[in-house]
């Protein structure tokens, strides 16, 4: 079955940088694309981009554009989300999240979650 | 970017009966090539990630019961549970991915 593994809890100080990993299991990893969504204490979901399954094109919305960066090692069917120049409002349960295929902005199956912390 | 309103912003529901959420887009969602509106549901239950029951605003995910269903066109969507079943206590997110991808503010959904 579709399994998507994030990496650990960290906790980072303003200004520092983060990376999150998502192993994808249970399927070809480059037949879809992966997203990535945050969730704030109290806020909404909230998008911060995707890569195409190819690894072709990325796509972040203009709040994230220059700070988040999506990458995905094929070999190892798994993708990454950097974020730098943390501040306090990125405190956030952060997911990967697969398309339904390469190029496709429907979301079928979400990893566990990625908790991080931003704090002095 | 294009906002999503859901309405009401929580909802209690006696078991067995019906349950109905509303979302609301800025801009219309419907694309005129494709005839098809950009809008998927999902629920999401304490402690878990987000599960999508809705896409193309009608369209069962793989594995949802029969009970979960979508309806709506252009930019007013509604998630309608038929029968309210103990598990469905969760919070609904509705989410359009016609430019780029943005989503509701949810709906708690609770048993009355």
């Amino acid at each position: 079955q579709v399994q998507l593994v994030q990496s650990g809890a960290e906790v980072k100080k303003p200004g520092a940088s983060v990376k999150v990993s998502c192993k994808a299991s249970g399927y070809t990893f480059t037949s879809h694309s992966m997203h990535w969504v945050r969730q704030a204490p109290g806020q909404r979901l909230e998008w911060i981009g995707c890569l195409r399954g190819d690894s072709s094109h990325t796509e972040y919305p203009q709040k994230f554009q220059g700070r988040v960066t999506i990458i995905s090692d094929t070999s190892a069917a798994t993708a990454y989300m950097e974020l730098t120049s943390l501040r306090s409002e990125d405190t956030a349960l952060y997911y990967c999240a697969r398309g339904t295929h390469s190029g496709s902005w429907i979301i079928d199956h979400w990893g566990q979650g990625t908790l991080v912390t931003v704090s002095s | 970017d294009i906002v999503m309103t859901q309405s009401p912003d929580s909802l209690a529901v006696s078991l067995g009966e019906r349950a109905t959420i509303n979302c609301k887009s800025s801009q219309t969602i419907l694309s005129s090539s494709t005839n098809k509106n950009y809008l998927a549901w999902f629920q999401q239950k304490p402690g878990q990630p987000p599960k999508m029951l809705i896409y193309w605003a009608s369209t069962r995910g793989s594995g949802v019961p029969d009970r979960f269903s979508g309806s709506g066109s252009g930019t007013d969507f509604t998630l309608t549970i038929s029968s309210l079943q103990a598990e469905d206590v969760a919070v609904y997110y509705c989410q359009q991915y016609y430019s780029p991808i943005t989503f509701g503010q949810g709906t708690r959904l609770e048993i009355k």
